[in-house]
């Protein structure tokens, strides 16, 4: 069964350094999400990215981040200037046209 | 600010008993609510997917039902099993298709 799958599993950085989080959704899917989970906290919404570019953003999603779908298989989210508030599980998500959305097992993030 | 809440925010329960979680959200631009079982160190599974109020679902012994006009949905699991043992998610979308999520429902069944 297809799904979506996630590079790295872990990832620790030190803060100001640049991370980028991989991902490979399902090989048909046309809209393409990420999002975060704080320990403790709701998962929450940061992008989502449709025919090769942002279709809606948060308010979380600011200069530091961005998305890129560099070859027509991956899709990658790169957070420039890494924060401690930026640690988190980071999802990546994709769909095909119906309502649902398939995660991946996401990659964790510490900013130390 | 849209709001989904969920409750209780932690179940634990015996083998072979029944449960039921609760989820609250906005009844205005409502498209559809979405339940997702998540354990630890896995991807989110979706379970189901409900845009019609009075829509109910089942997969198994595990079944949903949705109020869109009051803005609660419950998600029902029958003789509950170790397996059934994780995080269960509500998330709520409007037409722009993000997820709004609950703070999750987590389930321990102890055999």
């Amino acid at each position: 069964e297809p799904e979506v799958t996630q590079t790295p599993s872990h990832q620790v950085t030190q803060m100001g350094q640049e991370v980028i989080l991989r991902c490979v959704p399902i090989s048909n899917h046309l809209y393409f999400y990420w999002y975060r989970q704080i320990l403790g906290q709701k998962v929450e919404f940061l992008v989502s990215f449709y025919n090769n570019e942002i279709s809606e953003k948060s308010e979380i999603f600011d200069d530091q981040f961005s998305v890129e779908r560099p070859d027509g298989s991956n899709f990658t989210l790169k957070i420039r200037s890494t924060k401690l508030e930026d640690s988190a599980m980071y999802f990546c998500a994709s769909r095909l046209a119906s309502e649902t959305q398939y995660f991946g097992p996401g990659t964790r993030l510490l900013v130390l | 600010i849209l709001n989904v809440e969920q409750s209780p925010q932690s179940l634990h329960v015996q083998e072979g008993d029944s449960t039921n979680f609760t989820c609250s959200f906005p009844s205005s631009n409502f498209y559809a609510l979405h339940w997702y079982r998540w354990e630890t160190a896995k991807s989110p599974e979706a379970l189901f997917v409900m845009t019609l109020n009075g829509d109910e679902k089942k997969k198994g012994r595990i079944s949903a039902t949705l109020n869109t006009k009051e803005g609660y949905s419950y998600l029902y699991i029958k003789g509950s099993q170790p397996e059934d043992s994780a995080t269960y998610l509500c998330a709520f979308s409007g037409n722009t298709g993000k997820l709004i999520f609950g703070q999750g429902t987590t389930l321990q069944v102890k055999p």
